[in-house]
C-alpha cells in the first residue's frame, strides 16, 4: 500500500521561510499525483491551500506556494505569520478517483 | 454560498453501521463529485471514498472495501455515508467535501463524530 511521507514538525520565526514536503514511500511525485495541500486548526475541517501543484485557492495568500522538490511535492511558506500556525496536510492522487492523505506536519511560528 | 451540513454525532456499539449524511446546497449538486475524509483523535486525515453525484458512481479506498456504502438523492442534494462493521478504531470525525478537480476539495462540511464503544 502507498504510503504518503511527510516531516512531523517544523518550527519557522515570524517573518521566515519554511518548506514541507509530500513523498512516496515508493517513487517519485509528480504533477501527474495533482499534489495539494489543506491547513487544519483544532476542531476546524480543513481549509484548501494549493492544488493541482501549484494553484493557490481562492482567498489564500500569496505567501503559500507550491512546487515539485527533486523527487517530491513543496508547499513553502514565505513570511511567515502568527496564524500560519497550524497542521498541514498533502494529498495525492494515486489514479482511478482515489487520493492518499500524508500523515501531517504540524508548523509552529515562534 | 456553497454550504456542506453534515447529521450529528452518533454513538454506536461495535460490530454495529452508522450513516452519515451531508446535505449540499448552493450550487448544482450534480455537477460535482463528493468525497469523505475521516479524522480520528490526534491523528491524521484519511481519505475513505468518493460518489460523482451525476451518475452515482462510486471508488472506495481499498482500506475500506467491503464495509463502506457511499450513496446519494439527487432529489434531497444529499450524499451518505455508511459504515458496517465498526470497531473502536472507527472513532472519529467524518467529513465530507466538495471535489472540484486538481485536487482541489474546495467546501468541506463540518464533520460528524462517531464514536463506537461498548
Amino acid at each position: 500500500q502507498t504510503v504518503v511521507t511527510q516531516e512531523p514538525s517544523f518550527s519557522v520565526s515570524p517573518g521566515g521561510t519554511v518548506t514541507l514536503t509530500c513523498g512516496l514511500s515508493s517513487g517519485s511525485v509528480s504533477t501527474d499525483h495533482y499534489p495539494s495541500w489543506y491547513q487544519q486548526t483544532p476542531g476546524q475541517p480543513p481549509r484548501a491551500l494549493i492544488y493541482n501543484t501549484n494553484t493557490r485557492s481562492s482567498g489564500v495568500p500569496d505567501r503559500f506556494s507550491g512546487s515539485i522538490l527533486g523527487n517530491k511535492a513543496a508547499l513553502t511558506i514565505t513570511g511567515a505569520q502568527t496564524d500560519d500556525e497550524s497542521d498541514y496536510y498533502c494529498v495525492l492522487s494515486m489514479g482511478g478517483g482515489l487520493w492518499v492523505f500524508g500523515g501531517g506536519a504540524k508548523v509552529t511560528v515562534l | 454560498q456553497v454550504q456542506l451540513v453534515q447529521s450529528g454525532a452518533e454513538v454506536k456499539k461495535p460490530g454495529a453501521s452508522v450513516k452519515v449524511s451531508c446535505k449540499a446546497s448552493g450550487y448544482t449538486f450534480t455537477s460535482y463529485g463528493l468525497h469523505w475524509v475521516r479524522q480520528a483523535p490526534g491523528q491524521s486525515l484519511e481519505y475513505m471514498g468518493r460518489i460523482t453525484p451525476h451518475n452515482g458512481d462510486t471508488k472506495y479506498s481499498q482500506e475500506f472495501q467491503g464495509r463502506v456504502t457511499i450513496t446519494r438523492d439527487t432529489s434531497a442534494t444529499t450524499a451518505y455515508l455508511e459504515l458496517s462493521s465498526l470497531r473502536s478504531e472507527d472513532t472519529a470525525v467524518y467529513f465530507c467535501a466538495r471535489g472540484v478537480g486538481g485536487g482541489n476539495f474546495d467546501n468541506w462540511g463540518q464533520g460528524t463524530l462517531v464514536t463506537v464503544s461498548s
